[in-house]
């Protein structure tokens, strides 16, 4: 079955702390993958994605994300958190036979001072 | 400006009762879906449609519908079938399958 695994449902780290944020999907082939950020209130917003080519790929607000096919994973990451980064991301798949894309259940990402 | 827009921003549904979700957009996208948002659980995908006439279930279709009758409009029914229909509901469109969502403001569904 197709799916997509965020184990940690909240996180929280202190600011100038690096971060890492795990997803891991489920699909027998090579997916679409993205990361979105959501703040209260607010609409989704992408922060990454990858299709091909290099596996670290960057994205806005200086996050990355690292594309692992032997274990399925697209983790975010980012080497120094602000205090405006807490939110809760979401990461999806897209690509599943046609245009289908389903999302994890997201992380809560909780900054401390 | 192009996006997406959803309508009511608040809904309330009574027992028995069918209510209908409003998403239109004018990116010009062939792809659309629709999204039911519960805290702990992500984004579920109720319907998705690729083209104009055609749809598709996601993961939990029971109890809703759809219809895809123009490229820019793409409205959900929620029926009196789906018994827990109080949520947040995102309507998405896509250009391609590769490129990412465009998201509404979404509509919050209770239950009188």
């Amino acid at each position: 079955a197709q799916s997509v695994t965020q184990p940690d449902i909240h996180i929280t780290v202190s600011e100038g702390a690096s971060l890492e944020l795990r997803c891991n999907y489920s699909y027998g082939a090579t997916p679409y993958l993205f990361w979105y950020v959501q703040s209260p209130g607010q609409g989704l917003q992408l922060l990454l994605k990858y299709f091909s080519g290099d596996t670290l790929v960057q994205g806005i607000k200086g996050f990355e994300a690292e594309f692992k096919r032997s274990q399925s994973s697209f983790n975010l990451r980012k080497p120094s958190v602000h205090w405006s980064d807490a939110a809760e991301y979401f990461c999806a798949v897209g690509g599943l036979g046609g245009f289908k894309t389903i999302f994890g259940a997201g992380t809560r990402l909780f900054v401390k001072a | 400006d192009g996006g997406i827009t959803q309508s009511p921003k608040y809904l309330f549904r009574k027992e028995g009762q069918n209510v209908t979700l409003s998403c239109e957009q004018n990116l010009n996208h062939d792809a659309m879906y629709w999204y039911r948002q519960d805290p702990g659980q992500g984004l579920r995908l109720i319907y998705y449609s690729q083209i104009v006439n055609d749809f598709q279930k996601g993961d939990i279709a029971e109890g809703y519908s759809v219809s895809r009758e123009k490229k820019e409009s793409f409205p959900l029914t929620v029926t009196s079938a789906q018994k827990n229909p109080t949520a947040f509901y995102l309507c998405a469109s896509s250009m391609s399958a590769r490129e990412k969502l465009f998201f509404g403001s979404g509509t919050q569904l209770s239950v009188l």
